[in-house]
């Protein structure tokens, strides 16, 4: 398998522009997760989705940002309009929740800078 | 609520001596706890998992560790450390809710 799928891998913007960040997780699991990582503020925990539907976005820091999930090889995660501090590594993760699993596995991140 | 302590930012050791990083947790119920290694520019890695059984888990990389219920510690452990594994390791715990990572602690094994 070739694992979690990121796409881009680095992507550099002007503030107030869109961002799609793409994640493609393993197929077979029924979980997704979207992470934001900063030097600052550590690992974050943005939303899953359980079987496609958003389950907690509590995470999602304000308005601008959106995730979907529109089948289950599939998600986006869009900043709209993008800010400076937006800047960071953002990480999805997939897994296949119960029969004693839950171990979550990362895919190689998108670097986001926001000038 | 559930939660994860590493109590350590950095840990230094020697190569060829025995490393420990140290988590604790907090849940409300029976704890599934992981341990994961993120090396530089790299996306977060799977090393082992406690559900149950044996308090001794053993996992990638020669890395090991030692669930201790009493002291509600999941310790990571490998009996001789090697440059290689220079890299920032996660503690994570699962009540019933997603994954909760604790802050990370990184580890420097010098020659």
């Amino acid at each position: 398998d070739a694992g979690v799928i990121q796409s881009p891998r680095h992507e550099v913007t002007e503030m107030g522009q869109e961002v799609t960040l793409r994640c493609k997780p393993i197929s077979g699991h029924n979980s997704l997760f979207w992470y934001r990582q900063t030097m600052m503020r550590g690992l974050e925990l943005l939303i899953y989705f359980n079987n496609n539907v958003p389950i907690d976005d509590s995470g999602m820091p304000e308005d601008r940002f959106s995730a979907k999930m529109p089948n289950a090889s599939f998600s986006t995660l869009k900043i709209q309009p993008s800010e400076p501090r937006d800047s960071a590594v953002y990480f999805c993760a997939s897994s296949l929740a119960g029969l004693g699993s839950y171990e979550q596995y990362f895919g190689p991140g998108t670097r986001l800078t926001v000038t | 609520a559930q939660s994860v302590a590493q109590p350590e930012d950095q840990v230094n050791v020697a190569e060829g001596n025995p490393l420990t990083v140290k988590c604790t947790y907090s849940v409300s119920g029976n704890p599934y706890l992981f341990w994961y290694v993120q090396y530089p520019n790299r996306g977060l890695q799977f090393l082992l998992k406690y559900i149950t059984g044996d308090n001794l888990v053993k996992g990638s990389y020669g890395f090991e560790a030692e669930f201790n219920k009493s002291q509600t510690s999941f310790h990571l452990k490998k009996p001789s450390a090697l440059v290689s594994d220079s890299a920032l390791y996660f503690c994570a715990v699962r009540d019933r809710a997603p994954l909760v990572f604790g802050k990370g602690t990184r580890l420097s094994v010098i020659a």
